[in-house]
Protein backbone atom coordinates (compact mmCIF):
# COMPACT_ATOMS: atom_id res chain seq x y z
CA UNK A 1 0.00 0.00 0.00
CA UNK A 2 1.54 3.30 -1.29
CA UNK A 3 -0.44 5.66 0.89
CA UNK A 4 -2.36 7.56 -1.79
CA UNK A 5 -5.65 7.28 -2.44
CA UNK A 6 -7.71 6.98 -5.92
CA UNK A 7 -11.72 6.93 -5.76
CA UNK A 8 -13.17 5.91 -7.51
CA UNK A 9 -11.41 2.68 -8.69
CA UNK A 10 -13.77 2.28 -11.65
CA UNK A 11 -16.06 4.49 -13.41
CA UNK A 12 -18.36 4.02 -16.30
CA UNK A 13 -19.65 6.82 -18.24
CA UNK A 14 -21.12 8.25 -21.53
CA UNK A 15 -19.70 10.54 -24.57
CA UNK A 16 -20.18 13.90 -23.69
CA UNK A 17 -20.66 13.42 -19.66
CA UNK A 18 -18.37 15.18 -17.05
CA UNK A 19 -16.56 13.29 -14.27
CA UNK A 20 -14.42 13.77 -11.47
CA UNK A 21 -11.59 11.59 -9.96
CA UNK A 22 -9.97 11.77 -6.09
CA UNK A 23 -6.46 11.46 -5.29
CA UNK A 24 -5.50 11.87 -2.08
CA UNK A 25 -2.19 11.73 -1.03
CA UNK A 26 0.30 10.50 1.31
CA UNK A 27 -0.37 12.02 4.85
CA UNK A 28 2.39 14.93 4.82
CA UNK A 29 3.19 14.59 1.00
CA UNK A 30 3.17 18.27 -0.91
CA UNK A 31 3.02 17.41 -4.49
CA UNK A 32 0.54 15.82 -6.98
CA UNK A 33 1.01 14.32 -9.88
CA UNK A 34 -1.98 13.41 -12.60
CA UNK A 35 -0.95 10.27 -15.77
CA UNK A 36 -2.38 9.17 -18.05
CA UNK A 37 -2.27 5.57 -19.00
CA UNK A 38 -4.57 4.12 -22.17
CA UNK A 39 -4.21 1.02 -23.38
CA UNK A 40 -0.92 -0.54 -23.69
CA UNK A 41 0.52 2.70 -23.90
CA UNK A 42 2.89 4.79 -21.65
CA UNK A 43 1.93 7.09 -18.78
CA UNK A 44 1.51 10.59 -19.99
CA UNK A 45 1.98 13.24 -17.85
CA UNK A 46 -1.03 15.83 -17.31
CA UNK A 47 -0.56 18.29 -14.82
CA UNK A 48 1.54 18.75 -11.31
CA UNK A 49 0.39 20.58 -8.20
CA UNK A 50 2.42 21.73 -5.18
CA UNK A 51 0.78 23.04 -1.61
CA UNK A 52 -2.18 24.08 -3.85
CA UNK A 53 -0.29 25.62 -6.76
CA UNK A 54 0.19 24.70 -10.28
CA UNK A 55 3.34 24.32 -11.24
CA UNK A 56 3.73 22.19 -14.56
CA UNK A 57 1.55 20.79 -16.89
CA UNK A 58 2.12 18.16 -19.71
CA UNK A 59 -0.18 17.04 -22.50
CA UNK A 60 -3.56 17.87 -20.81
CA UNK A 61 -6.30 18.47 -22.66
CA UNK A 62 -9.03 21.73 -22.26
CA UNK A 63 -11.34 19.55 -21.61
CA UNK A 64 -9.21 18.29 -18.59
CA UNK A 65 -8.47 20.63 -15.30
CA UNK A 66 -7.86 20.01 -12.27
CA UNK A 67 -7.05 21.22 -8.63
CA UNK A 68 -5.36 20.79 -5.14
CA UNK A 69 -7.45 21.55 -2.16
CA UNK A 70 -5.95 23.24 1.46
CA UNK A 71 -6.15 19.66 2.64
CA UNK A 72 -3.89 18.59 -0.40
CA UNK A 73 -6.27 16.09 -1.56
CA UNK A 74 -6.18 16.52 -5.66
CA UNK A 75 -9.40 16.18 -8.20
CA UNK A 76 -8.88 16.10 -11.92
CA UNK A 77 -11.91 16.98 -14.03
CA UNK A 78 -12.70 15.41 -17.18
CA UNK A 79 -15.36 16.57 -19.40
CA UNK A 80 -17.43 16.47 -22.84
CA UNK A 81 -16.11 12.94 -22.58
CA UNK A 82 -14.79 10.92 -25.76
CA UNK A 83 -14.23 7.37 -26.67
CA UNK A 84 -10.66 8.11 -26.27
CA UNK A 85 -10.59 9.41 -23.18
CA UNK A 86 -10.90 5.97 -21.98
CA UNK A 87 -7.75 5.12 -19.52
CA UNK A 88 -6.10 4.29 -16.33
CA UNK A 89 -5.39 7.62 -14.17
CA UNK A 90 -3.29 7.84 -11.95
CA UNK A 91 -2.03 9.91 -9.26
CA UNK A 92 1.39 10.33 -7.81
CA UNK A 93 2.58 12.21 -4.72
CA UNK A 94 5.52 12.73 -2.75
CA UNK A 95 6.70 15.02 -0.02
CA UNK A 96 8.49 18.00 -1.94
CA UNK A 97 8.32 19.70 -4.76
CA UNK A 98 10.05 17.44 -7.21
CA UNK A 99 10.80 13.53 -6.42
CA UNK A 100 14.59 13.98 -6.00
CA UNK A 101 16.16 12.09 -3.21
CA UNK A 102 12.99 10.09 -3.05
CA UNK A 103 10.37 8.85 -5.03
CA UNK A 104 7.12 9.31 -6.91
CA UNK A 105 4.31 7.06 -4.83
CA UNK A 106 1.50 6.11 -7.31
CA UNK A 107 -2.27 5.29 -6.18
CA UNK A 108 -3.73 2.26 -7.68
CA UNK A 109 -5.47 4.20 -10.45
CA UNK A 110 -9.16 5.27 -11.40
CA UNK A 111 -9.95 2.85 -15.00
CA UNK A 112 -12.52 5.59 -16.75
CA UNK A 113 -14.41 3.49 -19.18
CA UNK A 114 -16.25 5.94 -21.98
CA UNK A 115 -19.29 4.09 -23.88
CA UNK B 1 14.11 14.69 -18.61
CA UNK B 2 12.28 16.34 -21.58
CA UNK B 3 11.80 13.28 -23.32
CA UNK B 4 12.59 9.77 -22.05
CA UNK B 5 13.04 6.72 -24.74
CA UNK B 6 12.63 3.03 -24.35
CA UNK B 7 13.71 1.13 -27.30
CA UNK B 8 12.33 -2.62 -26.43
CA UNK B 9 8.59 -2.45 -26.62
CA UNK B 10 8.66 -6.33 -25.41
CA UNK B 11 11.95 -8.61 -23.50
CA UNK B 12 11.69 -11.82 -23.04
CA UNK B 13 14.15 -13.37 -20.33
CA UNK B 14 14.99 -17.29 -18.89
CA UNK B 15 14.07 -17.77 -15.23
CA UNK B 16 17.31 -17.30 -13.39
CA UNK B 17 19.41 -15.61 -16.29
CA UNK B 18 20.02 -11.73 -16.40
CA UNK B 19 18.58 -9.13 -18.65
CA UNK B 20 19.45 -5.24 -19.42
CA UNK B 21 16.42 -2.83 -20.48
CA UNK B 22 17.31 0.09 -22.39
CA UNK B 23 16.62 3.68 -21.42
CA UNK B 24 18.04 6.77 -23.20
CA UNK B 25 16.74 10.71 -21.94
CA UNK B 26 17.18 13.99 -22.92
CA UNK B 27 17.26 16.61 -20.70
CA UNK B 28 19.33 20.04 -20.33
CA UNK B 29 19.67 20.21 -16.65
CA UNK B 30 22.33 19.61 -14.55
CA UNK B 31 20.52 18.00 -11.49
CA UNK B 32 18.04 15.89 -11.89
CA UNK B 33 16.62 11.80 -10.61
CA UNK B 34 16.03 8.79 -12.99
CA UNK B 35 13.87 6.01 -11.56
CA UNK B 36 12.82 2.45 -12.77
CA UNK B 37 9.22 1.37 -12.11
CA UNK B 38 7.65 -1.76 -12.80
CA UNK B 39 3.89 -2.67 -13.86
CA UNK B 40 2.88 -6.43 -12.97
CA UNK B 41 -0.53 -7.01 -14.06
CA UNK B 42 -2.47 -5.41 -11.27
CA UNK B 43 -1.30 -2.27 -12.68
CA UNK B 44 0.32 -0.90 -9.33
CA UNK B 45 3.40 1.17 -10.32
CA UNK B 46 5.98 -0.35 -7.95
CA UNK B 47 9.69 1.67 -7.71
CA UNK B 48 12.17 -0.75 -8.53
CA UNK B 49 15.34 1.85 -8.45
CA UNK B 50 16.48 5.28 -8.81
CA UNK B 51 19.50 7.24 -9.06
CA UNK B 52 20.70 10.67 -8.68
CA UNK B 53 22.80 12.35 -11.86
CA UNK B 54 25.17 13.72 -9.40
CA UNK B 55 26.12 10.38 -8.15
CA UNK B 56 29.12 8.72 -10.50
CA UNK B 57 28.40 5.57 -8.45
CA UNK B 58 25.50 3.12 -10.45
CA UNK B 59 22.47 2.20 -8.01
CA UNK B 60 22.37 -1.44 -6.88
CA UNK B 61 18.90 -2.78 -5.15
CA UNK B 62 19.57 -6.12 -4.57
CA UNK B 63 19.21 -8.39 -8.09
CA UNK B 64 18.61 -4.75 -9.95
CA UNK B 65 20.98 -2.89 -10.69
CA UNK B 66 21.48 0.52 -13.28
CA UNK B 67 24.09 1.53 -15.95
CA UNK B 68 24.64 5.22 -16.09
CA UNK B 69 26.18 6.58 -18.45
CA UNK B 70 25.22 10.40 -18.20
CA UNK B 71 27.44 11.82 -20.91
CA UNK B 72 25.43 9.24 -23.21
CA UNK B 73 22.22 10.43 -21.00
CA UNK B 74 21.48 6.25 -21.28
CA UNK B 75 20.30 4.66 -18.31
CA UNK B 76 19.83 0.82 -18.21
CA UNK B 77 18.23 -1.53 -16.22
CA UNK B 78 19.65 -4.86 -15.47
CA UNK B 79 17.78 -7.35 -13.72
CA UNK B 80 20.08 -10.50 -12.48
CA UNK B 81 18.56 -14.19 -11.35
CA UNK B 82 15.15 -13.08 -13.63
CA UNK B 83 12.26 -14.93 -11.19
CA UNK B 84 8.58 -15.51 -12.71
CA UNK B 85 7.45 -12.43 -10.48
CA UNK B 86 9.83 -10.17 -12.56
CA UNK B 87 7.56 -10.48 -15.31
CA UNK B 88 6.05 -6.64 -15.92
CA UNK B 89 5.88 -3.59 -17.53
CA UNK B 90 9.17 -1.69 -16.72
CA UNK B 91 8.95 2.20 -17.23
CA UNK B 92 12.25 4.44 -17.34
CA UNK B 93 11.73 8.05 -15.91
CA UNK B 94 13.22 11.25 -15.26
CA UNK B 95 12.49 14.59 -13.89
CA UNK B 96 13.02 17.75 -15.57
CA UNK B 97 12.12 20.21 -12.57
CA UNK B 98 9.10 19.38 -11.08
CA UNK B 99 8.27 17.13 -13.59
CA UNK B 100 8.67 13.16 -14.10
CA UNK B 101 8.14 12.10 -17.51
CA UNK B 102 8.45 8.10 -18.23
CA UNK B 103 9.29 6.38 -21.37
CA UNK B 104 6.51 4.13 -23.62
CA UNK B 105 7.15 0.73 -21.17
CA UNK B 106 9.35 -2.61 -21.96
CA UNK B 107 6.91 -5.56 -21.44
CA UNK B 108 9.18 -8.35 -19.71
CA UNK B 109 8.42 -11.67 -20.01
CA UNK B 110 10.14 -14.33 -18.16
CA UNK B 111 10.16 -18.03 -19.36
CA UNK B 112 10.35 -21.09 -16.94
Amino acid sequence: DSGVTQTPKHLITATGQRVTLRCSPRSGDLSVYWYQQSLDQGLQFLIHYYNGEERAKGNILERFSAQQFPDLHSELNLSSLELGDSALYFCASSPRLGVGGTEAFFGQGTRLTVV
Amino acid sequence: AQTVTQSQPEMSVQEAETVTLSCTYDTSESDYYLFWYKQPPSRQMILVIRQEAYKQQNATENRFSVNFQKAAKSFSLKISDSQLGDAAMYFCGGTSGSRLTFGEGTQLTVNP
